[in-house]
């Protein structure tokens, strides 16, 4: 499969946890992105990467969120410190330019 | 006013009727447009990609850009069951510091057998 995959699928978690999530991206893309999402609303925007520099956070993205990409290929999304609020699914996409693909997402249920 | 604004739905048609799905958005120097497909419980799916005014086609699907009306729309002809889902509309800005793109909240169309 040469799409992009994350890891986990599924995650439960009690409310002060820290989770982490993996994304790898479609091999040829250099742009990677973090989108969360909930029931009833599109992707909300959380950050960017062109290859390994952060170029873009959202203003969503408190202090308990974290996102490296080390060498440019896959990255990592952790929250420190999970509230309820967090629950969503985590969504992580790659492109070049042009549309974003979409991977099968991490859904986040914190308990 | 939100940035995307897609018809709220949902949105009922036939099997073999024409689907329409409208969107507008509020910033003009948005330079590229996108339709993507979700089913419940899965990720989005990209079906259509359009950047210049006028009409583009890919099989059943023809997205329709007028940048001038900020207007945006997406048609599926004989619809079928299976084109039931959430069609979420997308506009990008390349910006110096990267891309941006930000989603409407989607339509939801039921196609009935």
């Amino acid at each position: 499969d040469t799409g992009v995959s994350q890891d986990p699928r599924h995650k439960i978690t009690k409310r002060g946890q820290n989770v982490t999530f993996r994304c790898d991206p479609i091999s040829e893309h250099n742009r990677l992105y973090w989108y969360r999402q909930t029931l009833g609303q599109g992707p909300e925007f959380l950050t960017y990467f062109q290859n390994e520099a952060q170029l873009e956070k959202s203003r969503l993205l408190s202090d308990r969120f974290s996102a490296e990409r080390p060498k440019g290929s896959f990255s990592t999304l952790e929250i420190q410190r999970t509230e309820q609020g967090d629950s969503a699914m985590y969504l992580c996409a790659s492109s070049n330019e042009g549309g974003r693909f979409f991977g099968p997402g991490t859904r986040l249920t914190v308990l | 006013q939100k940035e995307v604004e897609q018809n709220s739905g949902p949105l009922s048609v036939p099997e073999g009727a024409i689907a329409s799905l409208n969107c507008t958005y509020s910033d003009r120097v948005s330079q590229s447009f996108f339709w993507y497909r979700q089913y419940s419980g899965k990720s989005p799916e990209l079906i259509m990609s359009i950047y210049s005014n006028g009409d583009k086609e890919d099989g059943r699907f023809t997205a329709q850009l007028n940048k001038a009306s900020q207007y945006v729309s997406l048609l599926i002809r004989d619809s079928q069951p299976s084109d039931s889902a959430t069609y979420l509309c997308a506009v990008n800005i390349e910006e110096t510091s990267g891309s941006r793109l930000t989603f409407g909240e989607g339509t939801q169309l039921t196609v009935n057998p």
